[in-house]
């Protein structure tokens, strides 16, 4: 495997359910996203992980949990969600470096969740 | 706060047909921008990039230029083909600032381009 990918690919879970999302990257990055996208909005920065450290959590529900526990995966765990959380999760990952002014984002191509 | 707004779409557009995707942006300060392309069942992928003002950026026919003055971060493309229906981001991202550069991306809420044979 090559890139970020993410597992599963399509979810769909009752409110009620607990379930994760799962992302790995094979590209020695050292930092790890995740995404938001629903339909007609911006993309949504929801956790930014640095070194397996969150250093960014934008105002998530706590219905969302996310893991990093080695550099290469970020798991999101999803339990008692809502029908407007429906949308597709991406994870990105990039290298970190305070001197670079961009390290780029590569991204995998997302999970589709749909809670109903 | 920053932000980035983009034409709504969908923009359906001929084969061989001249695309122009509008971005405009607000900044505090001096950004980097982007554009990232999505094709169907995939993720977004860095299209272009250009990190100062009256750069030009460039991949694949596509280019944007930086214009400061206008704030603005157009994507045009001379002659577009079926296989460039996709979904365009545009972005921003602010220069590191001491030891928090989080990499964050800020985004437009994307437009959708579908061309026909």
């Amino acid at each position: 495997e090559t890139g970020v990918t993410q597992t599963p690919r399509h979810l769909v879970m009752g409110m009620t359910n607990k379930k994760s999302l799962k992302c790995e990257q094979h590209l020695g990055h050292n930092a790890m996203y995740w995404y938001k996208q629903s339909a007609k909005k911006p993309l949504e920065l929801m956790f930014v992980y640095n070194f397996k450290e969150q250093t960014e959590n934008n105002s998530v529900p706590s219905r969302f949990s996310p893991e990093c526990p080695n550099s290469s995966h970020l798991f999101l765990h999803l339990h008692t969600l809502q029908p407007e959380d429906s949308a597709l999760y991406l994870c990105a990952s990039s290298r970190w470096g305070e001197t670079s002014s961009y390290n780029e984002q590569f991204f995998g191509p997302g999970t589709r969740l749909t809670v109903l | 706060g920053d932000s980035v707004t983009q034409m709504e779409g969908p923009v359906t557009l001929s084969e061989e047909a001249c695309l122009t995707i509008n971005c405009t942006y607000t900044a505090t300060g001096y950004p980097s921008l982007f554009w990232y392309v999505q094709y169907p069942g995939e993720g977004l992928q860095l299209l272009l990039k250009a990190t100062k003002a009256d750069d030009k950026g460039s991949n694949k026919g596509f280019e944007a230029t930086y214009r400061k003055e206008t704030t603005s971060f157009h994507l045009e493309k001379g002659s577009v083909q079926v296989s460039d229906s996709a979904v365009y981001f545009c972005a921003l991202k602010n220069p590191p600032h001491g030891s928090s550069n989080t990499g964050k991306l800020i985004f437009g809420q994307g437009t959708t381009l579908q061309v026909k044979p």
